[in-house]
């Protein structure tokens, strides 16, 4: 089965650019959208956005500003960039991929969706 | 933005007890809602989506329930399992957002 397996560094200093990568093997890249969430160690989770396979982005506003998610769909691969850290951006971030369900309504305006699998999660850390 | 509010945030019950969690969402998300259980130290894995599809392989004494704006996660008998943290999520438009969490404990 599709399994997500997030890399990176452990520790970034502040004001420097935290940077992750995804990927994702055992099946198809293509057709799903791809998420990247954080979750500070004991709180809860924070959508940071996705990135489609084809490249179209979409980011949480409260990070949109210093937010870059990329594919690679040769690599089979998601990154995460995000710039100007501090330590409030210290969490375990997760990758994931979106699975894009049905519809139950005449003209299918919007499909179910819902985050499917997820990948074990990247603890970083910003400190100097 | 969509709000997600949980309750209880923590909840000490017995194996075999018969547990809710609730959901609510600041604006009517119809049948927009996923659940998800997350163990000490791992990932997340969805329990339901759309509000009461049960995902393969989670066991029937989970269900889900509501639509609009009310939600509710049910667990019918604690297994020793189930111990864990439960999150709700919006899936009506982003940015998705999450429910600050249930901390399930054993009594």
């Amino acid at each position: 089965q599709v399994q997500l397996q997030e890399s990176g560094p452990g520790l970034v200093k502040p004001s420097e650019t935290l940077s992750l990568t995804c990927n994702v093997s055992g099946g198809s890249f293509s057709s799903y959208y791809y998420h990247w969430i954080r979750q500070p160690p004991g709180k809860g989770l924070e959508w940071i956005g996705y990135s489609s396979y084809t490249g179209r982005s979409n980011y949480s506003p409260s990070l949109k500003s210093r937010v870059t998610i990329s594919v690679d769909t040769a690599k089979n691969q998601f990154s995460l960039r995000l710039t100007s850290v501090t330590a409030a951006d210290t969490a375990i971030y997760y990758c994931a991929r979106e699975v894009i369900g049905y519809c139950d309504s005449p003209g299918c305006l919007k499909t179910y969706n819902w985050f499917d699998p997820w990948g074990q999660g990247s603890l970083v850390t910003v400190s100097s | 933005d969509i709000q997600m509010t949980q309750s209880p945030s923590s909840l000490s019950a017995g194996v075999g007890d018969r547990v809710t969690i609730t959901c609510r969402a600041s604006q009517n998300i119809s049948r927009y809602l996923n659940w998800y259980q997350q163990k000490a130290g791992k990932s997340p894995k969805v329990l339901t989506y759309a509000a009461s599809t049960l995902q393969s392989g989670v066991p029937s004494r989970f269900s889900g329930s509501g639509s609009g704006t009310d939600f509710t996660l049910t667990i019918s008998s604690l297994q020793p399992e189930d111990f864990a943290t439960y999150f709700c999520q919006q899936s009506y438009s982003t940015p998705y957002s999450f429910g600050q969490g249930t901390i399930l404990e054993i009594k």
